[in-house]
């Protein structure tokens, strides 16, 4: 059982450059999230995907898309990355609804450095 | 929009001794959740404790525990025995209890520094 996983774990881009980070979880979540972490900032949410087929806008989704390609997976796409990307970026899931702990299970981020 | 906010951006304690870490937040909401997560230099999130606001009784967790203070919009977290391990960034958190609203705020985070 890995939880949350996610690649790659460093990644350096120049501007302009394109690139997905993809994640996977195999605890059946329905919910998944990517987040962004600057330096003296609390995670930001980018994307999330409420099930399987959605995916909605957070709290900073500009320059981003997601695609929430099936249950277990949920991949980040920046077209042409921008030095402002520069983050930590974090995936996670959690099991949403009536009931449900929902709690966030967290993979261990991708250090992103556009150039 | 809901925030949070965390007052404190370091702490430092005593191993063996206890440290209290500041949350408030702002909402309009009567029912939410609030999450303490810890980030080691690993960077890996991990829920440290979990409180729904409609439950009275703080909630704890071995050497962890909150004061939730609903009218105050405060949610502290306290570190009983401190060990060399607990040294990490703490980040509050808050998310709604609606079922179509996913989005989670979190506060800036206090780095915590446990002295041996």
């Amino acid at each position: 059982n890995a939880g949350v996983t996610q690649t790659p774990k460093f990644q350096v881009l120049k501007t302009g450059q394109s690139m997905t980070l993809q994640c996977a979880q195999d605890m059946n979540h329905n919910s998944m999230y990517w987040y962004r972490q600057d330096p003296g900032m609390g995670l930001r949410l980018i994307y999330y995907s409420a099930s399987e087929g959605t995916t909605d806008k957070g709290e900073v989704p500009n320059g981003y898309n997601v695609s929430r390609l099936n249950k277990r997976e949920f991949s980040l796409r920046l077209e042409s990355a921008a030095p402002s990307q520069t983050s930590v970026y974090f995936c996670a899931s959690s099991e949403v609804g009536w009931g449900s702990t929902d709690t966030q299970y967290f993979g261990p981020g991708t250090r992103l450095t556009v150039l | 929009a809901q925030t949070v906010t965390q007052s404190q951006p370091e702490m430092s304690v005593q191993e063996a001794e206890t440290v209290t870490l500041s949350c408030t937040y702002d909402t309009s909401e009567s029912d939410y959740y609030l999450f303490w997560y810890k980030q080691p230099p690993s960077r890996q999130m991990i829920l440290v404790i979990r409180q729904e606001a409609y439950k009275q009784q703080n909630a704890t967790e071995n050497r962890f525990s909150v004061n939730f203070q609903k009218a105050a919009k405060s949610f502290s977290l306290k570190i009983s025995d401190s060990q060399l391990g607990d040294a990490a960034m703490y980040f509050c958190a808050y998310r709604s209890y609606l079922y179509n609203n996913n989005d989670m705020r979190f506060g800036a985070g206090t780095r915590l520094t446990v002295k041996p």
